[in-house]
Parts: C-alpha cells; sequence; structure tokens
C-alpha cells in the first residue's frame, strides 16, 4: 500500500546535526513532491521544506533556511533531511509527506503522512 | 506571505453542527485544505480544495469559502470527531506551504 516511513529523529545537542530519512513505497516516487512538516511539542503544524519529483524544485521555510537541506534518492524512494546547527526551537516531531498528484500535475495539498519521528535539540 | 487565522478552540454539543473558520488575506484566492489530527497521530485530510472531500471521509465533513474566510463544517458530531483541525494554503506567490494556527474541537 502507499505509505512513507520516518527514521534517523533522536536526541542532540544545540548546534550537532542530525540526517533524517523517509522511504516511500507504493507510489511511483518520481511523479510527486515529497515534503516535511513538524510539530513542535503541544504546537501547530509547521511546513519545512518540499522537493521537486523529476525536475528537484526546492523551497525551505525561513526558519531552517541555511541550516537544512532537503535531497532526494529516486533509485531508492527515499527523501532525506539533512538539519544542521540545530536549536532548541527544531524540536519537534517531523513528518514526511506526499503532496497530492500525480505524473504531470499536482494538487496544493498533502495526502499522505508519515507517523513521523521525534527529534528533540537540548543541552 | 501570509497568516491563516484559526479560533483555538470550540466545544460542541453531541449531534450538533461544529464550525470552524479560517481567515486569511489571500484566502479567496488559494484553495484551502483541512486535517484533521488525533492525538498522537498523524495529520489526515478531511477536505480538499476548498469543500472536496476525499475517499473514506464521511458526508459530515464539508467545506466551504467566502470571501478570505474559509469554513470546515462538522455536521451531527461525534465523540470521535474530538481532534485539532488545520487549515492549510499553499501561496502561490512565495511558493510556501501555509497552517492555520489550529483549532481544538471539544464534544461536550
Amino acid at each position: 500500500q502507499v505509505q512513507v516511513v520516518e527514521s534517523g529523529g533522536g536526541s542532540v545537542k544545540p548546534g550537532g546535526s542530525l540526517r533524517l530519512s523517509c522511504l516511500a513505497s507504493g507510489f511511483t516516487f518520481t511523479d510527486y513532491y515529497m515534503a516535511w512538516i513538524r510539530q513542535a511539542p503541544g504546537k501547530g503544524l509547521e511546513w519545512v521544506s518540499f522537493i521537486g519529483g523529476k525536475d528537484n524544485y526546492i523551497n525551505y521555510a525561513d526558519s531552517v533556511k541555511g541550516r537544512f537541506t532537503i535531497s532526494r534518492d529516486n533509485a531508492n524512494n527515499l527523501v532525506i533531511l539533512q538539519m544542521n546547527s540545530l536549536r532548541a526551537e527544531d524540536t519537534a516531531v517531523y513528518y514526511c509527506v506526499r503532496r497530492a498528484g500525480g505524473s504531470g500535475f499536482y494538487y496544493y495539498y498533502m495526502d499522505v503522512w508519515g507517523k513521523g519521528t521525534a527529534v528533540t535539540v537540548s543541552s | 506571505s501570509f497568516v491563516l487565522t484559526q479560533p483555538s478552540s470550540l466545544s460542541v454539543a453531541p449531534g450538533q453542527t461544529a464550525t470552524i473558520a479560517c481567515a486569511g488575506e489571500n484566502v479567496g484566492r488559494e484553495s484551502v485544505h483541512w486535517y484533521q489530527q488525533k492525538p498522537g497521530q498523524a495529520p489526515v485530510l478531511v477536505v480538499s480544495n476548498n469543500g472536496g472531500r476525499p475517499s473514506g471521509i464521511p458526508e459530515r465533513f464539508s467545506g466551504s469559502k467566502s470571501g478570505n474566510t474559509a469554513t470546515l463544517t462538522i455536521s451531527r458530531v461525534a465523540a470521535g470527531d474530538e481532534a485539532d483541525y488545520y487549515c492549510q494554503v499553499w501561496d502561490n506567490t512565495s511558493d510556501r506551504v501555509l497552517f492555520g494556527g489550529g483549532t481544538k474541537l471539544s464534544v461536550l
């Protein structure tokens, strides 16, 4: 079935780095934009970044620009979020999500969500 | 980019109708989508493109938009509808995804 599964979360000190992975299955990976959305404890949803399917078009939220890097490995159906210079305010559950659409067309919402991976930044 | 504003909480008696608003400067020209998130779970899409209903979502969930305010309506509210609800738009000007702050729906 269609699913995405995140991994790589954990605890890290401020200034440290962490690499999140998302393994997608059940759909033609290159047809879809993929994104990361996070949720700080007790807070709302915040978009982090997205990456295009075949064109690798990328954008970031201002809060992570210059510190986080999104990439994808289309051969292995993976989306990667490299997080550097982590801050306490990056503490959150990070969700990997699929932008709805298909081959050659896109919708403006997310239709597949992973269960999330927790990141804690604390000294 | 712009801000999406939702009420922080709403309480509704079982069987009544819940109405959650999402207001924003450019809501009128962007499609609005709604997600339901129950405690400890990932969000689930309940309304797409202002009023569309994804497969598997009950007809009790509906969406509409007027001017710069979008509305999620849940009719015949049941205890299982207790959750946080988020509106979302894709700001095509900045090409960024925006979420409202979320509304916690309590069923009395």
